[in-house]
């Protein structure tokens, strides 16, 4: 099974702030990778696919970049909105989620 | 506007069935393949189930394979999960999704609550 590893865990910033996640695969996934956005109590929102295609609707401030076996997404200046959890998905072979990132501030 | 809505959670005993029913509606549902995506309570996501459109390709994560069966009827715009042989573990909140296979997850309910517990 491919495993997903996402750091950090937790993550503190400020309005304004650069900021980045990371995803790495257990083996290579070419570009089979999205990341997804999860607010308490609602469910989670795809914000990126083919680990670089923004999903229509969503800011450009999100971008996302790497192939392989990592991944990065960056929020280029983070807004209120934006303090949530994020996860990566593999979708190379069958699926398989990231533990995630909470967003703090 | 996609709408996905999830039934038939509830409280159950280990060892016994339930049976998770989404309703699709604004899409054409045939033209997509159909996730489901389970959250214990506090936890992260876990992929569960995916079939493709026509259901000639299905797939489950070993946590479930051999006790969960997907489906879907895309004359009634539905989708399935069959749940056997339920354990404590598999408590969480059920989201079906619409999109690829292989894909992303586009577009999700807002679930359905699972309860295994004696």
């Amino acid at each position: 099974d491919i495993q997903m590893t996402q750091s950090p865990s937790t993550l503190s910033a400020s309005v304004g702030d650069r900021v980045t996640i990371t995803c790495r695969a257990s083996q290579d996934i070419g570009s089979w990778l999205a990341w997804y956005q999860q607010k308490p109590g609602k469910a989670p929102h795809l914000l990126i696919y083919g680990a670089s295609s923004l999903e229509s609707g969503v800011p450009s401030r999100f971008s996302g970049s790497g192939s392989g076996t990592e991944f990065t997404l960056t929020i280029s200046s983070l807004q209120p909105d934006d303090f949530a959890t994020y996860y990566c998905q593999q979708y190379d072979t069958y699926s398989t989620f990231g533990g995630g990132t909470k967003v703090e501030i | 506007e996609v709408q996905l809505v999830e039934s038939g959670g509830g409280l159950v005993q280990p060892g016994r069935s339930l049976r998770l029913s989404c309703a699709a509606s604004g899409f054409t549902f045939d033209d997509y393949a159909m996730h489901w995506v389970r959250q214990a309570p506090g936890k992260g996501l876990e992929w569960v189930s995916s079939i493709t459109w026509s259901s000639d390709q299905i797939a489950y994560a070993d946590s479930v394979k051999g006790r969960f069966t997907i489906s879907r009827d895309n004359a009634k715009n539905s989708l399935d999960l069959q749940m056997d042989s339920l354990r404590p573990d598999d408590t969480a909140l059920y989201y079906c999704a619409k999109g690829a296979y292989p894909g992303p997850a586009e577009d999700w309910g807002q679930g359905t609550l699972v309860t295994v517990s004696a």
